[in-house]
Protein backbone atom coordinates (compact mmCIF):
# COMPACT_ATOMS: atom_id res chain seq x y z
CA UNK A 1 0.00 0.00 0.00
CA UNK A 2 0.89 3.83 0.01
CA UNK A 3 1.78 4.03 -4.03
CA UNK A 4 2.64 7.30 -5.34
CA UNK A 5 3.17 7.85 -9.36
CA UNK A 6 4.20 10.62 -10.65
CA UNK A 7 4.10 11.44 -14.57
CA UNK A 8 6.15 11.87 -16.74
CA UNK A 9 8.86 10.22 -15.71
CA UNK A 10 11.04 13.01 -17.95
CA UNK A 11 10.29 15.52 -20.23
CA UNK A 12 11.94 17.82 -22.26
CA UNK A 13 10.36 21.24 -23.19
CA UNK A 14 11.56 24.63 -25.06
CA UNK A 15 12.27 27.74 -22.96
CA UNK A 16 8.75 29.63 -22.83
CA UNK A 17 6.39 27.03 -22.55
CA UNK A 18 4.87 25.02 -19.48
CA UNK A 19 4.79 21.57 -18.22
CA UNK A 20 2.27 20.02 -15.95
CA UNK A 21 3.93 16.89 -13.62
CA UNK A 22 1.47 15.33 -11.99
CA UNK A 23 1.13 13.34 -8.64
CA UNK A 24 -1.04 10.58 -7.84
CA UNK A 25 -1.68 8.48 -4.57
CA UNK A 26 -2.76 5.27 -5.84
CA UNK A 27 -4.09 3.45 -3.07
CA UNK A 28 -4.99 5.82 -0.09
CA UNK A 29 -6.45 9.38 -0.29
CA UNK A 30 -4.14 12.08 0.38
CA UNK A 31 -5.05 15.49 2.09
CA UNK A 32 -1.49 16.71 1.83
CA UNK A 33 0.98 16.19 -0.99
CA UNK A 34 4.50 17.37 -1.32
CA UNK A 35 6.61 19.42 -4.18
CA UNK A 36 10.39 19.01 -3.54
CA UNK A 37 12.98 19.67 -5.83
CA UNK A 38 16.24 18.25 -5.92
CA UNK A 39 19.40 19.55 -7.95
CA UNK A 40 22.32 16.92 -8.48
CA UNK A 41 24.22 15.59 -5.69
CA UNK A 42 21.95 17.91 -3.68
CA UNK A 43 19.25 17.44 -0.52
CA UNK A 44 15.42 17.62 -1.59
CA UNK A 45 14.35 21.03 -1.44
CA UNK A 46 10.85 21.52 -0.44
CA UNK A 47 9.00 23.70 -2.89
CA UNK A 48 5.34 23.68 -1.79
CA UNK A 49 2.97 22.36 0.58
CA UNK A 50 -0.26 21.59 -1.55
CA UNK A 51 -3.42 21.06 0.41
CA UNK A 52 -6.50 19.63 -1.34
CA UNK A 53 -9.77 22.26 -1.50
CA UNK A 54 -6.94 24.95 -0.71
CA UNK A 55 -4.28 27.29 -2.17
CA UNK A 56 -0.43 25.35 -1.86
CA UNK A 57 1.73 27.24 0.27
CA UNK A 58 5.03 27.77 -0.83
CA UNK A 59 7.94 27.70 0.84
CA UNK A 60 10.20 30.91 1.18
CA UNK A 61 12.09 32.01 -2.47
CA UNK A 62 9.65 30.00 -4.43
CA UNK A 63 7.36 31.40 -7.16
CA UNK A 64 4.07 31.00 -6.71
CA UNK A 65 3.09 32.56 -10.22
CA UNK A 66 5.82 30.67 -11.77
CA UNK A 67 5.55 26.94 -10.18
CA UNK A 68 1.52 26.63 -9.87
CA UNK A 69 -0.24 24.02 -7.92
CA UNK A 70 -3.39 22.37 -8.07
CA UNK A 71 -4.81 19.44 -5.96
CA UNK A 72 -7.49 19.20 -7.06
CA UNK A 73 -8.88 15.93 -5.36
CA UNK A 74 -7.54 14.11 -2.50
CA UNK A 75 -5.49 11.85 -5.07
CA UNK A 76 -4.19 14.23 -7.70
CA UNK A 77 -1.88 17.19 -7.74
CA UNK A 78 -0.37 19.01 -10.00
CA UNK A 79 2.85 21.34 -10.49
CA UNK A 80 2.46 23.17 -13.57
CA UNK A 81 6.14 25.13 -14.53
CA UNK A 82 5.56 28.07 -16.34
CA UNK A 83 7.34 30.25 -18.91
CA UNK A 84 10.12 27.63 -17.88
CA UNK A 85 13.61 28.45 -18.33
CA UNK A 86 17.10 26.15 -18.44
CA UNK A 87 17.68 27.08 -14.59
CA UNK A 88 14.47 24.81 -13.87
CA UNK A 89 15.76 22.01 -15.31
CA UNK A 90 15.63 19.58 -12.27
CA UNK A 91 14.59 16.56 -10.94
CA UNK A 92 11.20 16.98 -9.48
CA UNK A 93 9.32 14.62 -6.77
CA UNK A 94 6.08 14.74 -5.04
CA UNK A 95 5.43 12.91 -2.12
CA UNK A 96 2.36 12.42 -0.05
CA UNK A 97 1.47 11.99 3.39
CA UNK A 98 0.04 8.71 4.46
CA UNK A 99 -0.32 8.16 8.68
CA UNK A 100 2.64 10.43 9.35
CA UNK A 101 4.67 8.41 6.98
CA UNK A 102 6.00 10.38 3.76
CA UNK A 103 5.67 8.36 0.05
CA UNK A 104 7.70 9.44 -2.53
CA UNK A 105 6.87 9.24 -6.21
CA UNK A 106 9.45 8.35 -8.26
CA UNK A 107 10.09 11.83 -9.70
CA UNK A 108 10.00 13.67 -13.16
CA UNK A 109 13.23 14.86 -14.95
CA UNK A 110 12.80 17.81 -16.69
CA UNK A 111 15.06 19.81 -18.82
CA UNK A 112 14.53 22.75 -20.89
CA UNK A 113 16.57 23.59 -23.70
CA UNK B 1 11.20 25.88 12.87
CA UNK B 2 13.05 22.63 12.96
CA UNK B 3 16.49 22.38 11.21
CA UNK B 4 18.65 19.27 10.63
CA UNK B 5 22.09 18.72 10.27
CA UNK B 6 23.70 15.77 9.07
CA UNK B 7 27.58 13.86 9.11
CA UNK B 8 28.80 13.29 7.11
CA UNK B 9 28.16 14.50 3.96
CA UNK B 10 30.19 11.34 2.08
CA UNK B 11 31.28 8.30 3.18
CA UNK B 12 33.24 5.54 1.81
CA UNK B 13 33.97 2.22 3.62
CA UNK B 14 34.92 -1.41 2.42
CA UNK B 15 32.56 -4.38 1.65
CA UNK B 16 31.50 -5.83 4.97
CA UNK B 17 32.11 -2.64 6.93
CA UNK B 18 30.10 -0.91 9.02
CA UNK B 19 28.49 2.45 8.40
CA UNK B 20 27.40 5.06 10.49
CA UNK B 21 25.34 7.82 9.56
CA UNK B 22 24.52 10.76 12.20
CA UNK B 23 21.45 13.43 12.29
CA UNK B 24 21.23 16.20 14.69
CA UNK B 25 17.98 18.03 15.08
CA UNK B 26 16.81 21.53 17.04
CA UNK B 27 13.14 20.93 17.81
CA UNK B 28 12.84 19.46 20.39
CA UNK B 29 8.71 18.66 19.69
CA UNK B 30 10.08 16.61 16.48
CA UNK B 31 8.90 13.34 17.49
CA UNK B 32 9.24 11.37 14.08
CA UNK B 33 12.49 10.43 12.38
CA UNK B 34 12.87 8.37 9.17
CA UNK B 35 15.46 7.46 7.09
CA UNK B 36 15.53 7.48 3.47
CA UNK B 37 17.62 5.61 0.65
CA UNK B 38 18.20 7.18 -2.68
CA UNK B 39 19.65 5.46 -5.69
CA UNK B 40 20.47 7.84 -8.38
CA UNK B 41 17.59 8.97 -10.12
CA UNK B 42 15.44 7.20 -8.54
CA UNK B 43 13.09 8.48 -5.92
CA UNK B 44 13.69 8.20 -1.98
CA UNK B 45 12.98 4.83 -0.28
CA UNK B 46 11.82 5.27 3.38
CA UNK B 47 14.38 2.18 5.12
CA UNK B 48 13.80 2.70 8.62
CA UNK B 49 12.26 4.66 10.95
CA UNK B 50 12.17 5.53 14.63
CA UNK B 51 10.02 7.69 17.49
CA UNK B 52 10.36 9.34 20.07
CA UNK B 53 9.12 6.85 22.98
CA UNK B 54 11.98 4.28 21.52
CA UNK B 55 15.75 4.40 22.20
CA UNK B 56 16.84 2.37 19.12
CA UNK B 57 15.04 0.25 16.81
CA UNK B 58 16.42 -2.65 14.40
CA UNK B 59 15.79 -4.58 10.94
CA UNK B 60 18.26 -7.00 9.49
CA UNK B 61 21.47 -5.26 9.05
CA UNK B 62 19.99 -1.79 9.58
CA UNK B 63 19.26 -0.21 13.00
CA UNK B 64 18.56 3.53 13.99
CA UNK B 65 19.59 4.89 17.39
CA UNK B 66 17.48 8.06 18.85
CA UNK B 67 18.77 10.18 22.20
CA UNK B 68 16.28 12.46 22.45
CA UNK B 69 17.80 14.84 25.47
CA UNK B 70 21.17 15.64 23.06
CA UNK B 71 18.44 15.30 20.06
CA UNK B 72 20.25 13.34 17.96
CA UNK B 73 19.71 10.04 15.89
CA UNK B 74 22.22 7.76 13.94
CA UNK B 75 21.63 5.27 11.25
CA UNK B 76 24.03 1.95 11.34
CA UNK B 77 24.29 -0.20 8.78
CA UNK B 78 26.89 -3.51 9.44
CA UNK B 79 27.78 -5.81 6.50
CA UNK B 80 27.80 -3.59 4.17
CA UNK B 81 27.27 -4.58 0.83
CA UNK B 82 27.60 -2.83 -2.72
CA UNK B 83 23.87 -2.44 -3.11
CA UNK B 84 23.87 -0.50 -0.03
CA UNK B 85 26.11 2.59 -2.08
CA UNK B 86 23.79 5.59 -2.19
CA UNK B 87 22.49 8.82 -0.95
CA UNK B 88 20.73 8.82 2.38
CA UNK B 89 18.64 11.36 3.64
CA UNK B 90 17.53 11.67 7.53
CA UNK B 91 14.60 14.09 8.37
CA UNK B 92 13.00 14.85 11.67
CA UNK B 93 8.86 16.23 12.01
CA UNK B 94 6.64 16.68 14.31
CA UNK B 95 3.45 14.97 13.93
CA UNK B 96 1.46 17.11 11.89
CA UNK B 97 3.68 19.08 10.52
CA UNK B 98 6.19 19.35 7.71
CA UNK B 99 9.22 16.99 7.37
CA UNK B 100 12.65 18.78 7.33
CA UNK B 101 15.29 16.61 5.38
CA UNK B 102 19.36 16.51 6.22
CA UNK B 103 21.65 17.19 3.30
CA UNK B 104 21.95 13.43 2.49
CA UNK B 105 24.96 11.38 2.98
CA UNK B 106 26.41 9.68 -0.19
CA UNK B 107 27.48 6.22 1.01
CA UNK B 108 30.02 4.30 -0.56
CA UNK B 109 30.72 0.51 -0.22
CA UNK B 110 33.78 -0.25 -1.99
CA UNK B 111 34.40 -4.36 -3.16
Amino acid sequence: GAVVSQHPSWVICKSGTSVKIECRSLDFQATTMFWYRQFPKQSLMLMATSNEGSKATYEQGVEKDKFLINHASLTLSTLTVTSAHPEDSSFYICSAKYRNEQYFGPGTRLTVT
Amino acid sequence: GENVEQHPSTLSVQEGDSAVIKCTYSDSASNYFPWYKQELGKRPQLIIDIRSNVGEKKDQRIAVTLNKTAKHFSLHITETQPEDSAVYFCAANNYGQNFVFGPGTRLSVLP
